[in-house]
């Protein structure tokens, strides 16, 4: 069964950059994932769906400021330039099979 | 412009039923696969249920298998999630959310704002 996992929070100062993670588990290297994001009192944003070897498809209307890359197990979602509206939930998303499994989500503190 | 409406939210009691509705806007319903995913109140998301283009192919969390059903109306671009035998664990933000495909094992790519579900006696 897939496991998405996600540190529960990350912070970083505005106009700086910061990195995301979404670990998938043993067996599920290869999957693709989703990155959305959910900012207060709102709906989850699409953001990207992002490979194994690192390519990604963005959302659209979303930034630039917004990339995504792959190590292994590993998936970073990358936002430079931090700004106030930043500030969110970001949550990871593949599928299962048989199901979509979300990540716990990480909460991002713009300082 | 891409847009997804749920209703039918409220209070009901443990035990009872309730019906949501989706209505979707801006682009073709019929070519696309729809999902629910809810968030009960201060978690993360999970995945509900999804419905190919075609009401063809369905699937369902294992949390709601056998009381929840899916079903999609392609001449009214809507989207229903019948809810039976509700339990507080189904409080939660109901969210609509478009697939990228016409089959629902694809990501979400255009989200709803939510209805809100209590369940309370």
């Amino acid at each position: 069964q897939l496991v998405l996992t996600q540190p529960p929070s990350a912070s970083a100062s505005l106009g700086a950059s910061v990195k995301l993670t979404c670990t998938l588990s043993s067996g599920h290297s290869s999957n693709a994932i989703a990155w959305h994001q959910q900012q207060p009192e709102k709906g989850p944003r699409y953001l990207m769906t992002l490979k194994n070897d690192g390519s990604h498809k963005k959302g659209d209307g979303i930034p630039d400021r917004f990339s995504g890359t792959s190590s292994g197990a590993e998936r970073f979602l990358i936002i430079s330039s931090l700004q106030s509206e930043d500030e969110a939930d970001y949550y990871c998303q593949a599928w299962g099979p048989g199901i979509h499994v979300f990540g716990g989500g990480t909460k991002l503190t713009v300082l | 412009e891409v847009q997804l409406v749920e209703s039918g939210g409220g209070l009901v009691q443990p035990g009872g039923s309730l019906r949501l509705s989706c209505a979707a806007s801006g682009f073709t319903f019929v070519n696309y696969a729809i999902h629910w995913v809810r968030q009960a109140p201060g978690k993360g998301l999970e995945w509900v249920s999804g419905i190919s283009y075609n009401s063809g192919s369905k699937g369902y969390a294992v949390s709601v298998q056998g009381r929840f059903i899916i079903s999609r109306d392609n001449a009214k671009n809507s989207l229903y999630l019948q809810m039976n035998s509700l339990t507080t664990d189904d409080t939660a933000l109901y969210y609509c959310a478009r697939a990228g495909s016409a089959w629902y094992t694809e990501i979400p790519d255009y989200w709803g704002q939510g209805t809100l579900v209590t369940v309370s006696s």
